[in-house]
């Protein structure tokens, strides 16, 4: 069956530090993929996705690239903020729709100034 | 945007007890819920799929019987745990989907639930 794998943590990093959290998946066919974002006390929230090959998902200054070759999404931002401390859950879903989604395991990442 | 209330955000409970867990869409109508859930340091996984007035579809390995869910109307599923015990300990998460149009999912902040 479907499956992701995602890069444990926690992850600390410091502010402006260049962020990049590895996701990689096993499914048949295309699916579409998702990275999802849980801050302290909210629901998880759509930070991007990318439904096709060489797609890039992009969002708050996040980006994450679907490599179908290498089948990852892996997640990066340039210069983290503190505002960026959550938890970050990789995904897919079957084509076409989100119904059915599939997650990683989620990674903690705290940034400090 | 639109907002998923989940409560309570955490419980502890005595086993052979039952815990009610409710799932509210607030700002939306939903007829489409999700449960699912986490255990540590594994993947957060579909539970069951819950339509507004019908019985809710439930994935492989996941007893209907002992996670019963109601999804009576527009704006509320509930997950009642029945009979808990320490290995259902774990971390419970709702989502709602908005149908028509753009389909997106939206999640509530999940219950972490601890038997004793």
């Amino acid at each position: 069956g479907d499956s992701v794998t995602q890069m444990e943590g926690p992850v600390t990093l410091s502010e402006e530090a260049f962020l990049t959290i590895n996701c990689t998946y096993t499914a048949t066919g295309y699916p579409s993929l998702f990275w999802y974002v849980q801050y302290p006390g909210e629901g998880l929230q759509l930070l991007l996705k990318a439904t096709k090959a060489d797609d890039k998902g992009s969002n708050k200054g996040f980006e994450a690239t679907y490599r179908k070759e290498t089948t990852s999404f892996h997640l990066e931002k340039g210069s983290v903020q503190v505002s960026d401390s959550a938890v970050y859950f990789c995904a897919l879903s079957p084509p076409f729709g989100n119904e059915k989604l599939t997650f990683g395991t989620g990674t903690r990442l705290t940034i400090i100034p | 945007g639109a907002v998923v209330s989940q409560h309570p955000s955490w419980v502890i409970c005595k086993s052979g007890t039952s815990v009610k867990i409710e799932c509210r869409s607030l700002d939306f109508q939903a007829t489409t819920m999700f449960w699912y859930r986490q255990f540590p340091k594994q993947s957060l996984m579909l539970m069951a799929t819950s339509n507004e007035g019908s019985k809710a579809t439930y994935e492989q390995g996941v007893e209907k019987d002992k996670f019963l869910i109601n999804h009576a109307s527009l704006t509320l599923s509930t997950l009642t745990v029945t009979s808990a015990h320490p290995e259902d300990s774990s971390f419970y998460i709702c989502s709602a989907r908005v149908s028509g149009g753009d389909e997106k999912l939206f999640f509530g902040s999940g219950t972490q639930l601890s038997v004793l």
